[in-house]
């Protein structure tokens, strides 16, 4: 069984840019959330993605926008990059959507570098 | 809104010692509370959960029961390893929302 996988793994941009970053979520689960992990803080929730609808989002401007293909796999996008986007982003899938009704598994992460 | 206070790190303790890292929470109704442990350029894998009012959740020699009266989910671990050193993050999660709020972690050393 694979896990969650996370792409690319680094990746330095530059202010005003635009970034997508990428995640395979584990074999059969259907929903996957973005979570946004600043230097030294916990992970906070950018938003979820249940067979392909956003389905619950966090408290981040409307430039943070993301996707869920068919095959559960999900993008994650962020246009006109800001210095504090700097940061490691985390997918997370599960079997079923809400955060409280089935485990989370974490992919690496992809660590994003905004000067 | 809901939130998770956690012990500040870092935490330096010798190996067989005894661990404690607080958590306190935040919420209305009846969260699901969780440990998490980040191991060095790994994500975050789930340690041990409780979802209702004194259950006990426990891993891996590591436990943590839910107190609705303090509104705590303190984890314990009675004889660290070495192995153990990680970041730990405290969380918890509404079911009328889709978000788990994290604590900001605690950074764990243990030494031989």
């Amino acid at each position: 069984e694979t896990g969650v996988t996370q792409s690319p793994t680094h990746l330095i941009k530059t202010r005003g840019q635009q970034v997508t970053l990428r995640c395979s979520s584990q074999s059969g689960h259907n929903t996957v959330s973005w979570y946004q992990q600043a230097l030294g803080q916990g992970p906070q929730f950018i938003f979820q993605y249940y067979r392909e609808e956003e389905n619950g989002r966090g408290n981040f401007p409307p430039r943070f926008s993301g996707l869920q293909f068919p095959n559960y796999s999900s993008e994650l996008n962020v246009n006109a990059l800001e210095l504090d986007d700097s940061a490691l982003y985390l997918c997370a899938s599960s079997l079923s959507a809400g955060a409280s009704s089935s485990e989370q598994f974490f992919g690496p992460g992809t660590r994003l570098t905004v000067l | 809104g809901n939130s998770v206070t956690q012990m500040e790190g870092p935490v330096t303790l010798s190996e067989e010692a005894f661990l404690t890292i607080n958590c306190t929470y935040t919420a209305t109704g009846y969260p699901s509370l969780f440990w998490y442990v980040q191991y060095p350029g790994e994500g975050l894998q789930l340690l041990l959960k409780a979802t209702k009012a004194d259950d006990k959740g426990s891993n891996k020699g590591f436990e943590a029961t839910y107190r609705k009266e303090t509104t705590s989910f303190h984890l314990e671990k009675g004889s660290v390893q070495v192995s153990d050193s990680a970041v730990y993050f405290c969380a918890l999660s509404h079911p009328n929302n889709n978000d788990m709020r994290f604590g900001a972690g605690t950074r764990l050393t243990v030494k031989p």
